[in-house]
């Protein structure tokens, strides 16, 4: 019965090679989004789809592609690891046209480039 | 562009006290505010939210107040507990689908 799911929980790379992390959520939201959070803790905002329409990309660099193939589902693909993409990585997910906003979110990808 | 600010980075208290969490935003147009708490090695969860038509707003120990006015708004803890301890994060959200998370506040409450 989890709400927003990702896999895999740990992932451990080595620079130049691509990588997938995978998000579900079984809330019926139309809205998605990749957060990444840095070891300072910091919770920035890398993209958002809603209804599998990409509406917020920002200025990530192009080896990120996020891809949605249906509503609960939202991907994020990794190219040509770097060190400074070692983060945590948060998959969350919303309903536009609530009263409020609640953002529900994944348990994390803790991501390690070495 | 759109920002928030939070303060204070590191907050340290006795067990019982209270914390204060501050919070300024630069959208105009934002008028949802939500507050979210992280434990260690856990995912953010919402403890409390406000929408720009309420000044104030409480749920047990916890409460939230609004300025718009001064964009300025706040989280408030009373009786603090060993297991207050986490960072919390504000964040600012206009009718868009953009939420802007201020930077956040590591709470230690000291048994």
């Amino acid at each position: 019965d989890t709400a927003v799911s990702q896999t895999p929980k740990y992932l451990v790379t080595q620079m130049g090679n691509d990588k997938s992390i995978k998000c579900e959520q079984n809330l019926g939201h139309d809205t998605m989004y990749w957060y990444k959070q840095d070891s300072k803790k910091f919770l920035k905002i890398m993209f958002s789809y809603n209804n599998k329409e990409l509406i917020i990309n920002e200025t990530v660099p192009n080896r990120f592609s996020p891809k949605s193939p249906d509503k609960a589902h939202l991907n994020l693909h990794i190219n040509s690891l770097e060190l400074g993409d070692s983060a945590v990585y948060f998959c969350a997910s919303s309903q536009q046209g609530q009263v409020n906003y609640e953002q529900y979110f994944g348990p994390g990808t803790r991501l390690t480039v070495t | 562009g759109e920002n928030v600010e939070q303060h204070p980075s590191t907050l340290s208290v006795q067990e019982g006290d209270s914390a204060v969490i501050k919070c300024t935003y630069s959208d105009s147009a934002s008028n949802y505010f939500p507050w979210y708490k992280q434990e260690l090695g856990k995912r953010p969860q919402l403890i409390i939210d406000i929408r720009s038509n309420v000044g104030e707003k409480k749920d047990q120990r916890i409460a939230v107040t609004l300025n718009k006015t001064a964009k300025h708004f706040s989280l408030h803890i009373t009786e603090t507990q060993p297991e207050d301890s986490a960072v919390y994060f504000c964040a600012a959200r206009s009718g868009g689908f953009k939420t802007i998370f201020g930077a956040g506040t590591r709470l230690f409450v000291k048994a």
